[in-house]
């Protein structure tokens, strides 16, 4: 089966303005997860889906950062307007089963530079 | 909250060296517990994982105890390859939340 997609793949931008990151979860999954992974750090939840409703957003800095799937598929996070402290990669996840954390699927995510 | 600290790297070692990662957690409930490893380049693939007290996980050479006593997953390899040189992730899958907590991860090298 076709894995967790991303793109871009990497991303440079200037502070304080804006980006966005696409995801296309394995076909079937239910469940989608937007992860940032700081340099040095291990990935942080920053939104979880099931369909196209939100489970758990308690850690997306929400003044600056959005996320949609809005038919329950491929999902969109936005961040708008960046910071330098931003600067990481993020990385997205699926999962077919609600309360599986064994079965996600990362994708390769997208590596975003703010400068 | 949940929580996963784990041995601070980067560790180097030679090929054939015995490996051992320490992880520790912190955590309500009873949670599953994972290795995630990150090959240069590449995304975050399971490498082996445990549901419940007392479990080993095992893949591709690689062990990991839950031992609930200790609330420890450390992970072990007998003989290292240079193929084994990435990054390696403890992480814990929470209860109900259904979300996985990271540790910071520890870069290994292996020399030839």
């Amino acid at each position: 089966e076709a894995g967790v997609a991303q793109s871009p793949r990497y991303k440079i931008i200037e502070k304080r303005q804006s980006v966005a990151f696409w995801c296309n979860p394995i076909s079937g999954h239910a469940t989608l997860y937007w992860y940032q992974q700081i340099l040095g750090q291990g990935p942080k939840l920053l939104i979880q889906f099931q369909n196209n409703g939100v489970v758990d957003d308690s850690q997306l800095p929400k003044d600056r950062f959005s996320a949609e799937r809005l038919k329950g598929v491929d999902s969109t996070l936005k961040i708008q307007p960046a910071k330098l402290e931003d600067s990481a990669v993020y990385l997205c996840a699926s999962s077919p089963l609600r309360g599986r954390t064994d079965g996600y699927t990362f994708g390769s995510g997208t590596r975003l530079t703010v400068v | 909250g949940d929580s996963v600290t784990q041995m601070e790297g980067p560790v180097t070692l030679s090929e054939e060296a015995f490996l051992t990662i320490n992880c520790t957690y912190t955590a309500t409930g009873y949670p599953s517990l994972f290795w995630y490893v990150q090959y240069p380049g590449e995304g975050l693939q399971l490498l082996l994982k445990a549901t419940k007290a007392d479990d080993k996980g095992s893949n591709k050479g690689f062990e990991a105890t839950y031992r609930k006593e200790t609330t420890s997953f450390h992970l072990e390899k007998g003989s290292v390859q240079v193929s084994d040189s990435a990054v390696y992730f403890c992480a814990l899958g929470t209860q109900g939340a259904q979300k996985l907590v990271f540790g910071q991860g520890t870069r290994l090298t292996i020399n030839p």
